[in-house]
């Protein structure tokens, strides 16, 4: 069954420093990957995709991602974390063999303090 | 990317009502899509409505429960029949990105509670 997983219910970043955020993905054929952010009271935000091409995408707001196929991994990255970074992050990869459907994974709570 | 706008933004029913949430789009749409976040959950898909033809359900989902219409390629209603408090949840609609671009883009989202 194609699924995402990510690993951690919450991570806490101090801001300035960089954050990561985990991802694996198990799907059969070429994965199409996606990041969103929730933010309090509102709806889900697209922040970066890899379909093909470069290993490393860059999407809003200074996030990025580095899709790795060995892995089975697209850990979502930013370099220095803002406080306004705090949200929820969702991972997502499309299931060709259910019809097209996006498929999400748990999502993980962001935290950065100052 | 769309600009997608749902009414209402929350409301509080009583167990048994009925709410329809409408969903508009500033650009036509081939796919929408209705989402279902419980407290403290991911997004579970509920169904696909395509213009002109029934919506497709996903597993534990149905239409007698979840009916909706699609009656052109900007709006789409989902309406949560005989609620009970189980119910209670964030629902959005979503569409896919143009052309080949495969995100979707979702509507802020209607913050229901069923009393």
């Amino acid at each position: 069954a194609q699924s995402v997983a990510q690993p951690e219910d919450q991570v806490n970043v101090a801001e300035g420093n960089p954050l990561t955020v985990k991802c694996t993905y198990s799907v059969s054929g070429n994965p199409y990957l996606f990041w969103y952010v929730q933010y309090p009271n509102r709806g889900l935000q697209f922040l970066l995709k890899y379909i093909t091409g470069d290993n490393l995408v860059k999407g809003s707001y200074g996030f990025e991602a580095e899709f790795n196929k060995s892995q089975t991994s697209f850990h979502l990255k930013k370099p220095s974390a803002l406080v306004s970074d705090s949200a929820l992050y969702f991972c997502a990869v499309i299931s060709y063999n259910q019809g097209g459907k996006l498929i999400f994974g748990q999502g993980t709570e962001l935290s950065v303090k100052p | 990317s769309a600009v997608i706008s749902q009414k209402p933004s929350r409301d509080i029913c009583q167990r048994g009502t009925s709410l329809t949430i409408q969903c508009q789009v500033d650009s036509q749409v081939t796919m929408m899509f209705w989402y279902r976040q419980q407290p403290g959950q991911s997004l579970t898909l509920i169904a696909t409505a395509n213009q002109g033809s029934e919506a497709t359900y996903e597993s534990g989902f149905v239409i007698d429960k979840f009916p909706i219409s699609r009656p052109n390629l900007t709006f789409s209603t989902l309406t949560v029949s005989n609620m009970s408090p189980e119910d209670s949840s964030i629902y959005l609609c979503s569409v896919s990105g143009t052309g080949s671009s495969y995100e979707q883009y979702f509507g802020p989202g209607t913050r229901l509670t069923v009393t």
